[in-house]
Formats: structure tokens, C-alpha cells, sequence
């Protein structure tokens, strides 16, 4: 049973775009939402990660909008660029957990 | 820095038989983990570790153990290979409980 349910599954975007992908959770416990960026052939790398006490926090082009009545965050790439080409994965922890439970995952290309 | 280490890189198995994989870490971290990534699947936990001569069970943990009798190293070992662990198997460590997991290049097997 998949603890966070991420989609699209794919994703094709226009270089200068905005790419968008969502991720949903239902256990409330969950208090600490990290984003990972993958290249073909390496392991992943943190991007980006939010609690739940603010909406929204952004790092250069990337932004993690989150909602917590809904349990639901999402990440937007404004601006997309060919070399953001990559699979994205979302994640979620508790504060009393000691693991992290990762989405599907998505394959984001951008093309120029 | 290596970071997070791997060994190998890649493996072929034939149903049966066993083989250990070697995850090392340079950055004094306290946790260590063992995922497993398959095609829509995303990244999932089989085992970690909190700390020197601990282990623990993760999200798919039948067909493997692992041990972690120096701080450094998280071992992974298959003790009779089956087609279904035909994945790439990530390690990652990170200081804290909730702290960034830093993720090796990644072990490719694949189980014949």
C-alpha cells in the first residue's frame, strides 16, 4: 500500500514552462515532506523539503506548495529547463519515525 | 569526500545463490538505509540502521539481511537470490533521524 500516492506518472514540458507534479498523502502523522531529484544513473539528491506549519517555500525556480486540509503537495518548476530533465520523487516522514516513504516517482523531460 | 559508496556497481546472479553488497559512508552519519527502486514502484526501504550494531526492518524486508558492525558500513546480503530482486539497490545514510539522506550511485542487479 503506497503511503504517498505521487502523479504524473510522466511528464513533457517545453524548455521555459512550468512543470507541475503532485503527490498526496492520508496519514496525517506525516509532518515533514521532502522532494528528490535523480539523473539517469545516480542516486537521488535532495531538491527541496517543507513542513507543514507554511504553504509555500521556494528555492530559486522551485517551489513546493503544500495544503495540508487537503493532504496534498505538489511541486512546481517555473521555468523549466532541459537540464531539470529527471525523475522527481516526493516523500513524507512522522517526527516519531525513523524511515521515509517515497512515491512512485516522475520522469520529467523537457524539451528545447 | 566519497560520500556514499557503493560495491558494485553490477551483478549478475543466477537463482540461488547469495552475494553481499557493501554500502561505506565517510560522513560519520548515525543512519544508514537499504532501498530497493523497480519501475513504478518508486524507492522503497528494506532495512536500516540507527547506528553501529543496530538494524532494523523496513517497508520489504523478506530475502534480505544486513549488518552494520562498524559505522561506516551497511551491508546487504541476499542469501538465495530470486528473479524477483532483479532491481537497483540504493543506499543512503543521513546524520540525523530526519535529517538529508544522501543517496550512493546505486547497485544494478540482476537475478537470471
Amino acid at each position: 500500500q503506497q503511503q504517498v500516492k505521487q502523479s504524473p506518472q510522466s511528464l513533457i514540458v517545453q524548455k521555459g514552462g512550468i512543470s507541475i507534479i503532485n503527490c498526496a498523502y492520508e496519514n496525517t502523522a506525516f509532518d515533514y515532506f521532502p522532494w528528490y531529484q535523480q539523473f539517469p544513473g545516480k542516486g537521488p539528491a535532495l531538491l527541496i523539503a517543507i513542513r507543514p506549519d507554511v504553504s509555500e517555500k521556494k528555492e530559486g525556480r522551485f517551489t513546493i506548495s503544500f495544503n495540508k486540509s487537503a493532504k496534498q503537495f505538489s511541486l512546481h518548476i517555473m521555468d523549466s529547463q532541459p537540464g531539470d530533465s529527471a525523475t522527481y520523487f516526493c516523500a513524507a516522514s512522522r517526527d516519531t519515525g525513523n524511515q521515509f516513504y517515497f512515491g512512485t516517482g516522475t520522469s520529467l523531460t523537457v524539451i528545447p | 569526500n566519497a560520500g556514499v559508496t557503493q560495491t558494485p556497481k553490477f551483478r549478475v546472479l543466477k537463482t540461488g545463490q547469495s552475494m553481499t553488497l557493501l554500502c561505506a559512508q565517510d560522513m560519520n552519519h548515525e543512519y544508514m538505509y537499504w532501498y530497493r527502486q523497480d519501475p513504478g514502484m518508486g524507492l522503497r526501504l528494506i532495512h536500516y540502521s540507527v547506528g553501529e550494531g543496530t538494524t532494523a526492518k523496513g517497508e520489504v524486508p523478506d530475502g534480505y539481511n544486513v549488518s552494520r558492525l562498524k559505522k561506516q558500513n551497511f551491508l546487504l546480503g541476499l542469501e538465495s537470490a530470486a528473479p524477483s530482486q532483479t532491481s537497483v539497490y540504493f543506499c543512503a545514510s543521513s546524520y540525523g533521524r530526519r535529517g538529508t539522506q544522501y543517496f550512493g550511485p546505486g547497485t544494478r542487479l540482476l537475478v537470471l
